[in-house]
């Protein structure tokens, strides 16, 4: 079954650190393009990262220079590590695979989801 | 930055009825736009991809529609479980990747 776990989200204070992990079974991280989506309480979606599969990266301008994303291809798994927390990244945070059909694949759409980690960041 | 808006923001309709969802890009996405449906205390599921094209898995009573700025999301009679929120996205200008800010389809 093609399945993402998201773990790692906790409550943690103004200017603090957590990471995030994605684990993926069904299908290679690294052979797909991987992002982080959050969703604040109550509001809609908003993109974070990605990264490609030939490990370029890229943020939201939201995030660029406090998180970065990255994978083990070893362990199947996608991370993203937030520095520099700040009441505006409370979210819940979505890790999702870029979809693919018919042998086309179409990054920047997602089509597998996790079930999402929740972040709060408070003092 | 494309900025995608959605209208109208909530949608009240009964099963049984047609539903008509809005998505308009500040500036040309081409057919790049995509539909997804969110229920409560769900992840999102990719309805439509590229306009007009159903994802895996998507009943036929969603289609999507548009080019350009305008698209819609048509859900030709609506089922029990299609009441919950609608977001569009852009690839046409990526990263960064938007999303519109969702329209609420519930029971009238």
């Amino acid at each position: 079954e093609v399945q993402l776990v998201e773990t790692g989200g906790g409550l943690i204070q103004p200017g603090g650190s957590l990471r995030l992990s994605c684990v993926a079974s069904g299908f290679s991280v690294s052979s797909n393009y991987m992002n982080w989506v959050r969703q604040a309480p109550g509001k809609g979606l908003e993109w974070v990262s990605v990264i490609y599969t030939g490990g370029n990266t890229y943020y939201a301008d939201s995030v660029k220079g406090r998180f970065t994303v990255s994978r083990d291809n070893s362990k199947n798994t996608l991370y993203l590590q937030m520095n520099s927390l700040r009441a505006e990244d409370t979210a819940m945070y979505y890790c999702a695979k870029g979809y693919c059909s018919g042998g086309t694949c179409y990054p920047p759409y997602m089509d597998v989801w996790g079930k999402g980690t929740t972040v709060t960041v408070s003092s | 930055e494309i900025v995608l808006t959605q209208y109208p923001a909530t949608l009240s309709l009964s099963p049984g009825e047609r539903a008509t969802l809005s998505c308009r890009a500040s500036q040309s996405v081409s057919n790049y736009l995509a539909w997804y449906q969110q229920k409560p205390g769900q992840a999102p599921r990719l309805l439509i991809y590229d306009a007009s094209n159903r994802a895996t898995g998507i009943p036929a009573r969603f289609s999507g529609s548009g080019s350009g700025t305008d698209f819609t999301l048509t859900i030709g009679s609506l089922e029990p479980e299609d009441f919950a929120v609608y977001y569009c996205q852009q690839r046409y200008n990526w990263p960064p990747l938007t999303f519109g800010g969702g329209t609420k389809v519930e029971i009238k």
